[in-house]
């Protein structure tokens, strides 16, 4: 199985930072990346899938980037909807495999 | 707006078994994969299992493999997960999900709890 890893796994940061989120996976996925921002007793959202690619919906804030192994998810200036949890997951191959999280926190 | 309810969560013995169901509007059920994620209680999220628009292929993480069965029915744009044989580490809120653009739409979640 492809094991995902976030770094870090808490975050704080202020109102306006850039946010730099990177996830690693233990094998080449090519671009089958996706991520998720979920807030406390809420399902996850989908923000960028296919990378880079920015979901419906979801502010030009939000951005990803990388390919194989290495991907990033950056936030050009944090706001205050923006404090959550977020996940990266892998969708190809089976079975998928989600990171453990980076908890974004109020500095 | 597409709409994803599950239904069928609850408290149930080791051993048991329990059949979720998820309620789908808002888009042609019968053209999407579909799949269940799970969270168990303050941890991450686990991927469990994905079925194809007909149904003719099905995946599922190794720990469900055996036990869980995912199925759907188009005619009444519902997808199920029959879980059988619950284990205590199978407690977790289990999200039914549209597997679009990566999983682009999510339900609210049920809650199973495996306990005596």
């Amino acid at each position: 199985d492809i094991q995902m890893t976030q770094s870090p796994s808490t975050l704080s940061a202020s109102v306006g930072d850039r946010v730099t989120i990177t996830c690693r996976a233990s094998q080449s996925i090519s671009g089958w990346l996706a991520w998720y921002q979920q807030k406390p007793g809420k399902a996850p959202k989908l923000l960028i899938y296919k990378a880079s690619s920015l979901q419906s919906g979801v502010p030009s804030r939000f951005s990803g980037s990388g390919s194989g192994t290495e991907f990033t998810l950056t936030i050009s200036s944090l706001q205050p909807d923006d404090f959550a949890t977020y996940y990266c997951q892998q969708y190809n191959p089976y079975p998928w495999t989600f990171g453990q999280g980076t908890k974004v926190e109020i500095k | 707006e597409v709409q994803l309810v599950e239904s069928g969560g609850g408290l149930v013995q080791p051993g048991g078994s329990l059949r979720l169901s998820c309620a789908a509007s808002g888009f042609t059920f019968s053209s999407y994969w579909m799949t269940w994620v799970r969270q168990a209680p303050g941890k991450g999220l686990e991927w469990v299992a994905n079925i194809k628009q007909d149904g003719s292929e099905k995946y599922y993480v190794d720990s469900a493999k055996g036990r869980f069965t995912i199925s759907k029915d188009n005619a009444k744009n519902s997808l199920f997960l029959q879980m059988n044989n619950l284990r205590p580490e199978d407690t977790a809120v289990y999200y039914c999900a549209r597997a679009g653009a990566a999983i682009d739409y999510w339900g609210q979640g049920t809650l199973v709890t495996v306990s005596s």
